[in-house]
């Protein structure tokens, strides 16, 4: 199975900050990627796939970028509502593992 | 729309078992691979077990190899997940996927919980 490392694994941030957060794979990937992001008691929503795809209804301050083992999630402007926790997502060979996730908090 | 409702879960003592189930609706449920995925309480997501849509192909995580049983009735639009041998590092919620490159798609879960 391809191994997912994801990092940070906690993240204090302030509302307006530019956020980032790395996720590498244990072996090429491509750009069969996806972040999540997962609101404490809720499903996980997908928030871009294949790499850098905005998810329908998803706000453009969330982007991604990268290829074959290492990518970003990047958030230009932190808004109340983006404080949950993130998850990464190879979808390159099954089964399609998960990073640990990043959980952001509010500073 | 797509829609995934997870049942079966509930308390059960270490050492037993219950059956999961999964009624989807909103597309064609046999041309799609399933997946189920637990959650702990406050950790991440792991992947449990792969079904392919004709249960042709199955993979199981290492964790529940030889305890759990994945399969599908695709005239009935429904997944399963048959967890023998219980133990309580099983407790979490329990996600049936559709497993589509682009993302999946999630059903609402199904709380487990393992304990005397």
């Amino acid at each position: 199975d391809i191994q997912m490392t994801q990092s940070p694994s906690s993240l204090s941030a302030s509302v307006g900050d530019r956020v980032t957060i790395t996720c590498r794979a244990s072996q090429s990937i491509s750009t069969y990627f996806n972040w999540y992001q997962q609101k404490p008691g809720k499903t996980p929503k997908v928030l871009i796939y294949a790499t850098s795809s905005l998810q329908s209804g998803v706000p453009s301050r969330f982007s991604g970028s990268g290829s074959g083992t290492d990518f970003t999630l990047t958030i230009s402007s932190l808004q109340p509502e983006d404080f949950a926790t993130y998850f990464c997502q190879q979808s390159y060979s099954i089964p399609h593992t998960f990073g640990q996730g990043t959980k952001l908090e509010i500073k | 729309e797509v829609q995934l409702v997870e049942s079966g879960g509930g308390l059960v003592q270490p050492g037993g078992s219950l059956r999961l189930s999964c009624a989807a609706s909103g597309f064609t449920f046999s041309s799609y691979d399933m997946n189920w995925v637990r959650q702990a309480p406050g950790k991440g997501l792991e992947w449990v077990s792969y079904i392919s849509g004709g249960s042709g192909t199955i993979y199981y995580a290492n964790s529940v190899k030889g305890r759990f049983t994945i399969s599908r009735d695709n005239a009935k639009n429904s997944l399963y997940l048959q967890m023998n041998s219980l133990r309580a590092e099983d407790t979490a919620v329990y996600y049936c996927a559709r497993g589509l490159r682009e993302g999946w798609d999630w059903g609402q879960g199904t709380l487990v919980t393992v304990s005397s």
